[in-house]
């Protein structure tokens, strides 16, 4: 069972702004990067941060919409669509390491309406 | 420009085992660490370990150790997962994915380049 939480579906209407939260201990203490999979596809990288503490500000990889961002406070992870767009639609992804690995939250299927 | 090439679908039969190719190029294959994710259909992404291909060291995830075996081919800039005693539970598709890394050799928390994925199909 995946010990980082994710809520499995989140709306958002079109132009609004979504939250997509990532709950898990090992947040405390690693980065969380996210990742967006459209049907079909391999999942592709969105957000980052650094190996190191304390939480520095979410990295976005070149080719990323500025419109993606990344927080964290304490076991709780964010990734932010400030602005959704179509092709948002998707699901996201976290991950991070823990004490044993790494490991993948359960997935949240975003729904641009 | 990156790339990682993953061999092609495969069908095996409960017990057998299956081993799966991923090729790199675009990039010096030894300076970066490969990680194995697999998902099953309609499912999330799992991880299941790494190898460092310039060291050979390798990780487990604790559900696969006894099972997996990870290995690479330096001349020939590829990596290996091996997946034994396979089950139904197995069927998946199976990624190899490289942690990103910039050009100090310091090392994200992240997978920035991802192969294509390979379906393995476990059927009796």
């Amino acid at each position: 069972s995946s010990e980082l939480t994710q809520d499995p579906a989140v709306s958002v209407a079109l132009g609004q702004t979504v939250r997509i939260t990532c709950q898990g201990d090992s947040l405390r203490s690693y980065f969380t990067s996210w990742y967006q999979q459209k049907p079909g596809q391999a999942p592709v990288l969105v957000i980052y941060g650094k190996n190191n503490r304390p939480y520095g500000q979410s990295n976005r990889p070149s080719g990323i919409p500025d419109r993606f961002s990344g927080s964290a406070s304490g076991s709780t992870a964010s990734l932010t669509i400030t602005g959704a767009q179509a092709e948002d639609e998707a699901d996201y992804y976290c991950n991070s390491r823990d004490r044993s690995g790494w490991v993948f939250g359960g997935g949240t299927k975003l729904t641009v309406l | 420009q990156v790339q990682l090439v993953q061999s092609g679908a495969e069908v095996k039969k409960p017990g057998a085992s299956v081993k799966v190719s991923c090729k790199a190029s675009g990039y010096i294959f030894t300076g970066y660490y490969v990680h194995w994710v697999r998902q099953a259909p309609g499912q999330g992404l799992e991880w299941m370990g790494w190898i460092n291909p310039n060291t050979d060291a390798t990780e487990y995830a604790q559900k696969f150790q006894g099972r997996v075996t990870m290995t690479r081919d330096t001349s020939i800039s590829t990596a290996y997962m091996e997946l034994r005693s396979l089950t139904s539970d197995d069927t998946a598709v199976y990624y190899c994915v490289r942690q990103y890394s910039d050009s100090s050799g310091y090392y994200y928390d992240a997978f920035d380049f991802w192969g294509q994925g390979t379906m393995v199909t476990v059927s009796s």
